[in-house]
């Protein structure tokens, strides 16, 4: 099956500074890369995705990479600020057994963000 | 709009007893998920549903889980003789549609499970 691999597990960043975390996935069929924040005590909440046929996608503060060929994805935030901080995960779409795409997630390991004011 | 909802938010049980957690999808939404998270670890798949049915049940540890959705939209999640392996939060998420490729899935708030 799919496999999602993510680092850094912890990154630590002064506000104002760049985050970059990223993911590389094993399943070269994936088609979908979501990328989703998580807070203390909440559920994952999406903040941005991008399919297999854009390379890029931005979206105010927030950018993610695609690059297909090497099987691996990207978030950049820029301009950090502290509530920024939280738990980041990068996903990806798996196949079922078909071979229909249906939206499974593989999830990574998690990144924790921290931005120091 | 009223976003994906869990009930209980917190649930703790003894070591065999039988647990059930619940779902409130985003109306309209005919995909109906469940993950579940262990402490500091991604989401992991357990089922996902197109309408009632259960179109993938692959990520069901044993037995002892099982998830109904009767009307297509509310679901329960339910564990039988619970471990305290089974203790982590337990995520649902449903997105419009789940066929034909790429389709954004929101999570609910979670279910904590504590077996003891």
């Amino acid at each position: 099956g799919e496999n999602v691999e993510q680092h850094p597990s912890t990154l630590s960043v002064q506000e104002g500074d760049s985050a970059v975390i990223k993911c590389t996935y094993s399943d070269s069929a994936s088609n979908y890369f979501p990328w989703y924040k998580q807070e203390l005590g909440k559920g994952p909440q999406l903040i941005i995705d991008i399919r297999s046929n854009v390379g890029e996608k931005k979206d105010q503060r927030i950018a993610v990479t695609l690059n297909k060929t090497a099987k691996h994805f990207s978030l950049h935030i820029t301009e950090t600020q502290p509530e920024d901080s939280a738990v980041y995960f990068c996903a990806a779409n798996l196949l079922n057994r078909g071979g229909t795409s249906y939206g499974k997630l593989t999830f990574g390991q998690g990144t924790i963000l921290t931005v120091h004011p | 709009g009223a976003g994906v909802s869990q009930t209980p938010s917190n649930k703790v049980t003894e070591k065999g007893k039988y647990v059930e957690l619940r779902c409130d999808p985003i109306s309209g939404h005919t995909a109906l998920y469940w993950y579940r998270q262990s402490l500091g670890q991604g989401p992991e798949f357990l089922i996902y549903f197109q309408g009632t049915g259960a179109a993938d049940d692959s990520g069901l540890p044993n037995d002892r889980f099982f998830a109904v959705r009767p009307e297509g939209s509310v679901s329960t999640l339910k564990i039988q003789r619970t471990e305290r392996g089974d203790s982590a939060v337990y995520l649902c998420a449903s997105s419009l549609t789940g066929s034909g490729g790429a389709h954004e899935q929101y999570f609910g708030p979670g279910t904590r499970l504590t077996v003891t």
